[in-house]
């Protein structure tokens, strides 16, 4: 039982350049998320998608888009990778509870570099 | 902006030592969730206290809720060196949203 894989483990771009970070849950979880890590900022939330075809905005989707195909997998798109996304992304998927938010479990992160 | 802010932002402590954490939050909630991060790995899931709960213990851990001061606190007791982690209070919006927001996280540091 794999829970949240997330590929690839580490990346390396050039600024400019597009990349798709890639997620899959083997929970039969109905909500994934996409957030990312920076020093001294702690998590934020990039995008949540709620059951497959919906996708919903976090705090920070400037620059980030998403594709929710498939009640497992949820993907990250950078169309023009900047400096500033320089960051660890994690993805993490949840049982909903009724209406609430429940536990998630995460992947172990991704972490890429933008030059 | 964050929901969920913890303080301190670093905690280090003796092995056998009690480690307490704090969570302040904004906005109403349904349930509050704990978190731990291992360096350089994932969070993992510790504790989730609901809205009308007060307190609620899971092995060496306890978690209390204080809607009315919008307050959360994480005691982990008879700490170990394996307590070294950076511990993360995640909160949702309320009404509904299933979308968590998390804070900075306290780094808690158990010296053997």
């Amino acid at each position: 039982n794999a829970g949240v894989t997330q590929t690839p483990k580490f990346q390396v771009l050039k600024t400019g350049q597009s990349m798709t970070l890639q997620c899959a849950q083997d929970m039969n979880h109905n909500s994934m998320y996409w957030y990312r890590q920076d020093p001294g900022m702690g998590l934020r939330l990039i995008y949540y998608s709620a059951s497959e075809g919906t996708t919903d905005k976090g705090e920070v989707p400037n620059g980030y888009n998403v594709s929710r195909l498939n009640k497992r997998e949820f993907s990250l798109r950078l169309e023009s990778a900047a400096p500033s996304q320089t960051s660890v992304y994690f993805c993490a998927s949840s049982k909903r509870r009724g209406a609430q938010a429940g536990e998630l479990f995460f992947g172990e992160g991704s972490r890429l570099t933008v030059l | 902006s964050q929901q969920g802010e913890e303080d301190p932002q670093a905690l280090s402590i003796q092995e056998g030592e009690n480690a307490t954490m704090n969570c302040s939050y904004k906005t109403s909630i349904n349930n509050l969730q704990w978190y731990r991060q291992n360096s350089g790995r994932g969070l993992v899931h510790l504790i989730l206290i609901r809205s009308n709960e007060r307190e609620k213990h899971s092995g060496r851990l306890r978690v209390t809720l204080d809607t009315s001061k919008k307050s959360s606190s994480l005691l982990i007791t008879a700490s170990r060196a394996a307590d070294t982690a950076s511990y993360f209070c995640a909160t949702d919006a309320g009404g509904g949203s299933e979308k968590l927001v998390f804070g900075k996280g306290t780094k808690l540091t158990v010296n053997p």
